[in-house]
């Protein structure tokens, strides 16, 4: 089956940039996201990437593609303390299919 | 950005008892609504697909006579425990897909549900 890994903890200090990494096994992929999630929260949609894009940028985060090694990356410019939660890719293939999550990235940001 | 709602937010209930939890997409239309389980400190277990009209679709391992899923609007999805027990207690999550530019998925806040 679909298989998305992320590294489980990233701490940077506040202005700094901020790189989550994601990788995943499922070729067919068609679109990944990256969700944020507070504590006790639901997720919010952050920005998505077709998979014939290699880069997307929104305000202060870019995303970056990698298909050929099937990498995902989320880069938060100016992390803030507002920016601490836990952050999750997923992929589906598309057409209303399930999406897939990865294990989740808790970002720590020191003042 | 749209909107998905959850109700009750937390609930808890007794041992032995059905628990009913409310998925509503408030400003759009969905055909197709998700529910997911989540653990603590752990990523998203998607428990069914949830389509208008239809029966659920249950992933693998996942009691569908103890989970119960309609759909009976294109607005609302509702999520049954039935006989609730302590290993149930967990953070329950819907989700409903908007089909636009980029097949975006709208999340509910969640319920969390505790069986004591």
């Amino acid at each position: 089956g679909e298989d998305v890994e992320q590294s489980l903890f990233l701490s940077v200090r506040e202005g700094d940039s901020s790189v989550i990494n994601c990788t995943y096994t499922d070729s067919s992929s068609t679109y990944l996201y990256w969700y944020k999630q507070e504590p006790g929260a639901g997720l919010q949609l952050l920005t998505y990437i077709f998979s014939n894009m290699d880069m997307k940028q929104d305000q202060r985060l870019t995303v970056l593609l990698n298909k050929k090694d099937k990498h995902l990356s989320l880069r938060i410019a100016d992390t803030q303390t507002g920016d601490s939660a836990i952050y999750f890719c997923a992929e589906t293939s598309g057409g209303y299919q399930k999406v897939t999550f990865g294990t989740g990235t808790k970002l720590q940001v020191i003042p | 950005g749209a909107v998905v709602s959850q109700h009750p937010s937390r609930v808890i209930c007794k041992s032995g008892t059905s628990v009913k939890i409310e998925c509503r997409s408030l400003d759009f239309q969905a055909t197709t609504m998700f529910w997911y389980r989540q653990f603590p400190k752990q990523s998203l277990m998607l428990m069914a697909t949830s389509n208008e009209g239809s029966k659920a679709t249950y992933e693998q391992g996942v009691e569908k006579d103890k989970f119960l899923i309609n759909h009976a609007s294109l607005t609302l999805s509702t999520l049954t425990v039935t006989s609730a027990h302590p290993e149930d207690s967990s953070f329950y999550i819907c989700s409903a897909f908007r089909q636009g530019e980029g097949y975006e998925q709208y999340f509910g806040p969640g319920t969390r549900l505790t069986v004591t």
